[in-house]
């Protein structure tokens, strides 16, 4: 398996501002992934972000909403723009492990409120 | 397209009973499932996966193509079952493997 951290744990922000979560990982890993749970709902996938080329987003997700950094095989970053109070969510993160354990891993999650 | 869909919202039983909860997916190639467990105040965690046709906690999950099926079961429920579940199946994208998760259903296991 894998350790995965988040940062921060949860906020909450002012609308029309932006926020950066950060994910940290204990081992390197090719593929990273974004998700969004709103709440009551389930896991959405909001782009895949791989190292060395840029993040694949997912329908109804953008770049410019969504930006995301992926710098080095531990590390990853994802911004939430120009926030609205319907961007109040659970932002997860997950790494994919291939062989043994074949299946992604995720951390614990950024619980964001936008007032 | 790929899609899971748990119908159950919510599964309430009580503490010894049989658990079943269901899982159907769409898929076009060769499906990977696996079930996530919640529990209270805790991350996402893997339960298990098809592939490796394990049993974790008592649970097990049977893949019926016919069907296209991934139903979770456990004779005896216990207290600390109760969490959230989501079905997942992993699929790929343009980007590489990616995993598409069902609505959850929460099971509630009562004394």
């Amino acid at each position: 398996s894998a350790v995965i951290s988040q940062k921060p744990s949860r906020d909450i922000c002012q609308r029309g501002t932006s926020l950066t979560i950060q994910c940290q990982v204990d081992s390197q890993v090719t593929m990273m992934f974004w998700y969004r749970q709103q709440p009551g709902q389930s896991l959405t996938l909001i782009a895949t972000a791989n190292q060395g080329s840029e993040a694949t987003y997912e329908s109804g997700f953008v770049i410019d909403k969504f930006p995301i950094s992926r710098p080095n095989l531990t590390f990853s970053t994802l911004t939430v723009s120009n926030m609205s109070p319907e961007d109040s969510s659970i932002y997860l993160c997950s790494v994919y492990l291939a062989g043994v354990s074949d299946t992604q891993y995720f951390g614990p999650g950024t619980r964001l409120t936008v007032l | 397209a790929q899609r899971v869909t748990q119908p159950e919202k919510l599964l309430s039983v009580f503490k010894g009973a049989p658990v079943e909860l269901k899982c159907n997916y769409s898929y076009s190639g060769s499906p990977e499932l696996f079930w996530y467990v919640q529990y209270s105040r805790q991350r996402l965690q893997l339960l298990l996966r098809h592939i490796s046709r394990e049993s974790i906690k008592g649970f097990t999950a049977d893949l019926n193509k016919g069907e296209t099926s991934f139903h979770l079961k456990k004779p005896f429920a216990q207290e600390e079952d109760s969490a959230m579940y989501y079905c997942a199946l992993s699929g790929y994208n343009n980007a590489g493997n990616m995993l598409t998760f069902g609505g959850g259903t929460r099971l509630m296991v009562k004394p």
